[in-house]
C-alpha cells in the first residue's frame, strides 16, 4: 500500500467550517509535504513540514506532524468553496541519495467539497 | 513563479503507436519527474532525472522510456502505447536538496497530459 494515506477519503463541508484531513504513513521520514490538486489540474505544493517539527502555519492552513504515530494532519480554518479540491499528502522515504535527494510518495488524496 | 509546461492537455493514440510526453520546466531545476495519476492508486513514479542524460526508475517504470537531453526537457516515451497506459501523466520538477536534514524541496508540476489509448 501507499506510504502516504490520507483520512477521510471524501470530505463535504459547509463554507466557514473547518477542515481536517489526516495521513498515515508507514516508515520514517525526512520531510512531509501537503500539496492540492483543483479538477484536471497539476498539484500545487501548500507547505512542507520538516520531521523535526512539530507544527506549522501557512495562512489559515495549520499542518501538524507527530512522528511516534507516523501521522500528520493538515487543518483549513474558515474555508471557502474556492478551496473545494483533492489534498494529497507526500513523504520521502527518509532515503537520502546523494544526486537526487529523496523521493515523494505520495497517498490517495481527501477529495474536499466546500459547500456555499 | 515557475512554470513546467506540458505539450498537450489531452492526447488519444492507437495501441502499438510509440507516444511522446514532452514536459520543459523554466527555473533551472536539477529534477524532473513523471507521474501517472489513476483513480484509487494516487500518483505513482515512472521515472526521474537529476541531471542532463541521467535517470533513474521510479516505481513503475515498465513499458516507459526516457530521455533528457537538455535541462529544462523531460521527455516520457511509450514505446509502443498499450490500453493499460490510458492516464494522466503528470510531469514535476525540483531543486536538488540543499542539505541532508529535511530531504525535498517541493515539487512545481505541470498541469497534466490525459492520454487515452484506445
Amino acid at each position: 500500500s501507499q506510504q502516504g494515506e490520507e483520512d477521510p477519503q471524501a470530505l463535504s463541508i459547509q463554507e466557514g467550517e473547518n477542515a481536517t484531513m489526516n495521513c498515515s504513513y508507514k516508515t520514517s521520514i525526512n520531510n512531509l509535504q501537503w500539496y492540492r490538486q483543483n479538477s484536471g489540474r497539476g498539484l500545487v505544493h501548500l507547505i512542507l513540514i520538516r520531521s523535526n517539527e512539530r507544527e506549522k502555519h501557512s495562512g489559515r492552513l495549520r499542518v501538524t506532524l507527530d512522528t511516534s504515530k507516523k501521522s500528520s494532519s493538515l487543518l483549513i480554518t474558515a474555508s471557502r468553496a474556492a478551496d473545494t479540491a483533492s489534498y494529497f499528502c507526500a513523504t520521502d522515504r527518509g532515503i537520502y541519495q546523494e544526486t537526487s535527494g529523496s523521493r515523494l510518495t505520495f497517498g490517495e488524496g481527501t477529495q474536499l467539497t466546500v459547500n456555499p | 513563479d515557475v512554470k513546467v509546461t506540458q505539450s498537450s492537455r489531452y492526447l488519444v493514440k492507437r495501441t502499438g503507436e510509440k507516444v511522446f510526453l514532452e514536459c520543459v520546466q523554466d527555473m533551472d531545476h536539477e529534477n524532473m519527474f513523471w507521474y501517472r495519476q489513476d483513480p484509487g492508486l494516487g500518483l505513482r513514479l515512472i521515472y526521474f532525472s537529476y541531471d542532463v542524460k541521467m535517470k533513474e526508475k521510479g516505481d513503475i517504470p515498465e513499458g516507459y522510456s526516457v530521455s533528457r537531453e537538455k535541462k529544462e526537457r523531460f521527455s516520457l516515451i511509450l514505446e509502443s502505447a498499450s490500453t493499460n497506459q490510458t492516464s494522466m501523466y503528470l510531469c514535476a520538477s525540483s531543486f536538488v536538496a540543499a542539505a541532508k536534514v529535511g530531504g525535498n524541496s517541493p515539487l512545481h508540476f505541470g498541469n497534466g497530459t490525459r492520454l487515452t489509448v484506445t
